[in-house]
């Protein structure tokens, strides 16, 4: 079946360090990703979007990578501040025209 | 303003009746679409709209209608409502640029809750 799946347990770090999200998916192949932000009781909030032929893709603090191969996308902050706290959510495109499949997110802490 | 606003934001109703949330944007995109986000499920489209004249379902419509009223507007209607369609709800709007690559733009969400 096909599934997306992200860490459902909170992660919590220290600020200034790196927080690493993962975001795996089986049987599909998307052309490619997006991550969104989304803060309690609001709407998501696009952050980033890599395709499938790129490996990286950078925005100020922010990295995502894309391995086709293992089928899994990692989303990094660097130099993480409190205000970075929020839940993170991966969604990948099932078939060319825009409709997003989401995983179920990842919640961030960080910690003063 | 916002460019895209969900009414009511908040709505308590009794299973049975009918309920139907309201979207709009100004901007002036062509595709709308409406999820619903549970805990642990996160977000799940329930039907999309490519156009005024374009309707489609998506993962779980079953219990839902939607009208597309005009390029700005797409309801979401609940004909009897149940407990289980307790959910946060979400309208969402993307251009057709990019081979329909781009973002989803979110509104603020309506809480419903059904008793």
């Amino acid at each position: 079946s096909q599934k997306i799946e992200q860490n459902s347990e909170a992660l919590n770090i220290q600020e200034g360090k790196t927080a690493t999200l993962t975001c795996n998916y089986t049987n599909y192949s998307p052309a490619y990703l997006q991550w969104y932000r989304q803060d309690p009781g609001r709407g998501p909030v696009f952050l980033l979007l890599i395709r499938e032929n790129e490996k990286e893709k950078r925005k100020e603090r922010l990295k995502v990578t894309f391995d086709t191969t293992l089928k899994q996308s990692l989303f990094h902050i660097t130099a993480s501040q409190p205000a970075d706290s929020a839940t993170y959510l991966c969604a990948l495109v099932a078939n060319q025209g825009g409709k997003l499949i989401f995983g179920q997110g990842t919640e961030l802490s960080v910690k003063p | 303003d916002a460019d895209v606003t969900q009414t009511p934001r908040n709505r308590i109703t009794k299973t049975g009746k009918r309920i139907m949330l309201e979207c709009s944007q100004t901007k002036g995109h062509d595709r709308m679409y409406w999820y619903r986000q549970d805990p642990g499920l996160g977000l799940r489209l329930i039907y999309y709209s490519f156009d005024v004249k374009d309707i489609n379902k998506g993962e779980i419509s079953d219990g839902y209608s939607v009208s597309r009223q005009a390029q700005a507007k797409f309801s979401l209607s609940l004909e009897s409502a149940i407990p289980n369609q307790t959910a946060l709800y979400f309208c969402a709007t993307s251009d057709t640029t990019s081979g329909g690559y781009n973002e989803q733009f979110f509104g603020p969400g309506t809480r419903l809750t059904v008793l």
